[in-house]
């Protein structure tokens, strides 16, 4: 069964620091792997998809890696800001396409 | 081009009553998922429907859940005899379908139903 586990579930940082939110799964046999951003009482807004075949995706300011073989993948964001602070979500994948997320990483950008 | 579409935004409804969401997928997409946000807890997927298919069903409820995603119209997740429980954040999701299972999906704002 697949399992999507996202540390640290929380991040406070101050406005310019560059961070990384880790993602990990359990069985490496994913079609996709997506990075969501979620703000408080909203829906989801689609950041990054990485196909299987792929080892990374950039947008802006963020990067997203994808590492099959270890179960893991990165968001990479750069000069954070204030703007940035949601709860981000991983999810990969399965076969019949539903997507597993993991519980999300929330994230507070400090002026 | 209009998102994904889901009606109503909040539903209140008291234990024993019916709850119906509805959701319209993006304009073109012939693929829907509904999934569930507990409070406190992560997305859980309930059900992925094509046009008048349920094509996997495998989280939702034995009893009470049902969806469909008719022809014409929009897809609906309905909710019999609602319990405390079923409180929660309900989201849809749709993808055009045409790379299949690596299509990205496109959410819904949610509805969010409170059982009293």
């Amino acid at each position: 069964k697949q399992e999507v586990t996202q540390i640290p579930a929380a991040l406070s940082v101050p406005e310019g620091e560059n961070l990384v939110l880790n993602c990990s799964f359990t069985d490496s046999a994913i079609y996709n792997l997506q990075w969501f951003r979620q703000d408080p009482g909203k829906g989801l807004t689609s950041l990054l998809l990485i196909q299987s075949s792929q080892r990374e995706q950039t947008s802006g300011r963020l990067n997203a890696s994808l590492d099959k073989s270890s179960g893991r993948s990165t968001l990479y964001i750069a000069a954070s800001q204030p703007g940035d602070s949601a709860t981000y979500l991983c999810a990969v994948s399965s076969n019949t396409g539903k997507l597993i997320f993991g519980q999300g990483t929330t994230l507070q950008v400090k002026p | 081009n209009a998102g994904v579409m889901q009606n109503p935004r909040h539903l209140v409804r008291r234990r024993g009553q019916e709850a119906r969401l509805r959701c319209s997928p993006m304009k073109g997409h012939s693929h829907v998922y509904w999934y569930r946000q507990l409070p406190e807890e992560g997305l859980k997927f309930m059900v992925y429907l094509q046009k008048e298919n349920i094509i996997d069903e495998s989280g939702m409820p034995k009893e009470r859940f049902s969806a469909e995603f008719p022809k014409e119209g929009p897809s609906i997740l309905r909710i019999q005899q609602v319990v405390r429980g079923d409180s929660a954040a309900y989201f849809c999701a749709s993808s055009h379908g045409l790379a299949g299972r690596t299509d990205t999906q496109y959410f819904g704002p949610g509805t969010r139903l409170t059982v009293l």
